[in-house]
């Protein structure tokens, strides 16, 4: 069913470092990109999004890298800290079907 | 904005039951979808619908679910019979339009013995 894959399934970094998510899309037509934060006990919720006519954008510590010709996608965590330790999923079409999920632990 | 409402938030039945669960969407949001979260299988769309009407139910595992969408307000999911493979955390989220972002509700974690 996945129309993304995502790598990693998980991910262990230590505080203040980069913690980076990636994911990669088959269908050339799909036009939004967006990121979902995931807490335990909670459903997910939208950390970021990008269209595929820009190749980058930020908002706070939180980055996406966009490569179209790649058809790859990318999630960039600068300055890691605790509180950001959940699952990440992305997804790359307007039915919104997910990719496998990464989990992230932030090691104080 | 009270957000997506699921109910219940847990419900523990026995194999063979029928189960139902509920969703208020948020209040103007033209798109409702549910979605099954395990750990084997992630997080899957089973069904969507725009402006109540099913759009794509192929994620939808077999027969025994069914999902209803009576008014812009409520949506159900059914499951019957239930099964113990059927254990798993329900989300139901909504959103206003096309390329819009999903809000999803807190889910309806269900164990069927």
């Amino acid at each position: 069913q996945q129309q993304v894959k995502q790598s990693p399934q998980s991910l262990i970094v230590q505080k203040g470092g980069i913690s980076i998510i990636n994911c990669a899309y088959e269908n050339t037509a799909f036009d939004y990109f967006p990121w979902y934060q995931q807490f335990p006990g909670k459903g997910p919720a939208l950390l970021i999004a990008i269209r595929p006519d820009v190749s980058e954008k930020k908002e706070g510590r939180f980055t996406i890298s966009f490569n179209k010709s790649a058809k790859q996608f990318s999630l960039h965590i600068m300055d890691s800290q605790p509180g950001d330790s959940a699952t990440y999923f992305c997804a790359a079409s307007n039915d919104m079907r997910f990719g496998a999920g990464t989990r992230l632990t932030v090691k104080p | 904005d009270a957000g997506v409402i699921q109910s219940p938030r847990h419900e523990v039945t026995e194999m063979g039951q029928e189960v139902t669960l509920r969703c208020k969407p948020i209040s103007g949001h033209n798109s409702l979808f549910w979605y099954r979260q395990t750990m084997m299988r992630g997080l899957e769309l089973l069904i969507y619908f725009n402006n109540n009407v099913p759009i794509d139910d192929s994620g939808m595992p077999e027969d025994r679910f069914s999902a209803k969408m009576p008014n812009a307000s409520f949506s159900t999911l059914k499951i019957q019979p239930s099964e113990p493979r059927d254990s798993a955390v329900y989300f139901c989220a909504s959103r206003l339009n096309r390329g819009s972002p999903l809000h999803f509700g807190n889910g309806t974690r269900l164990t069927v013995t």
